[in-house]
């Protein structure tokens, strides 16, 4: 069974600062997603990683893959209040991938 | 395109009751998806459906449990009797075939409250 794990959990930052969210993931996958969650809303998606050592950028975000570790890295450069959010990696079945397993989810508060 | 459509946003009913979520996917998506959100146990997929049938079903809680898509723009989940352990928020997503480069399509969710 495919088990997603993100940490931290919780990120509380200040403004400016940096941070990386670790997401593992148990089983072999040449893909992995990231979406970000608002309180009270649905799961938006934020970044499609299609391949081993693939990177996207968007903004004060970047994700990675590394299929081979099997491990995602979501990094905050120089965080604003606006990315405050819960962010969600998710991981496809790797029998079908017809279906995505997600993580814990990691809630992230930017402080002024 | 509108997006996922849910309905209803929020429902109230008393335990017992029967209840029914509604789902509208993307025109053109081939694959529909319900989850379940809890603080406890966080994304849970429940069941899943490609071109109008269902593919996976393990993760229905139990018998209390059902879903159909009788065509390709309309599934309904429907628990009966609820309990107040099913208070949850239910989110509906479609995508195109899962290896496309795009992922799932979240619908608003629908909040449900047993009480």
């Amino acid at each position: 069974e495919l088990k997603v794990e993100q940490n931290p959990l919780f990120l509380s930052m200040q403004e400016g600062k940096n941070y990386t969210i670790y997401c593992n993931y148990s089983t072999t996958s040449d893909r992995l997603y990231w979406y970000r969650q608002d309180p009270g809303k649905s799961l938006e998606s934020l970044f499609v990683l299609l391949s081993n050592g693939a990177v996207k950028q968007e903004g004060r975000l970047m994700a990675s893959l590394d299929t081979k570790a099997r491990l995602s890295t979501l990094h905050i450069t120089a965080a604003v209040h606006d990315l405050s959010a819960t962010y969600f990696c998710a991981a496809p079945d790797t029998g079908t991938a017809s279906k995505l397993t997600f993580g814990t989810g990691t809630r992230l508060q930017v402080t002024l | 395109d509108a997006g996922v459509i849910q309905s209803p946003r929020h429902e109230v009913t008393e335990m017992g009751q029967e209840v029914t979520l509604r789902c509208k996917p993307i025109s053109g998506h081939d694959y529909l998806f319900w989850y379940r959100q809890t603080m406890m146990r966080g994304l849970e997929l429940l069941i899943y459906f490609n071109n109008n049938v269902p593919i996976d079903d393990s993760g229905m809680p139990e018998d209390r449990f059902s879903a159909k898509m009788p065509n390709a723009s309309f599934s309904t989940l429907k628990i009966q009797p609820s309990e107040p352990r099913d208070s949850a928020v239910y989110f509906c997503a479609s995508s195109l075939h899962p290896r496309s480069n795009y992922g799932y399509t979240f619908g608003s969710g629908t909040r449900l409250t047993v009480v």
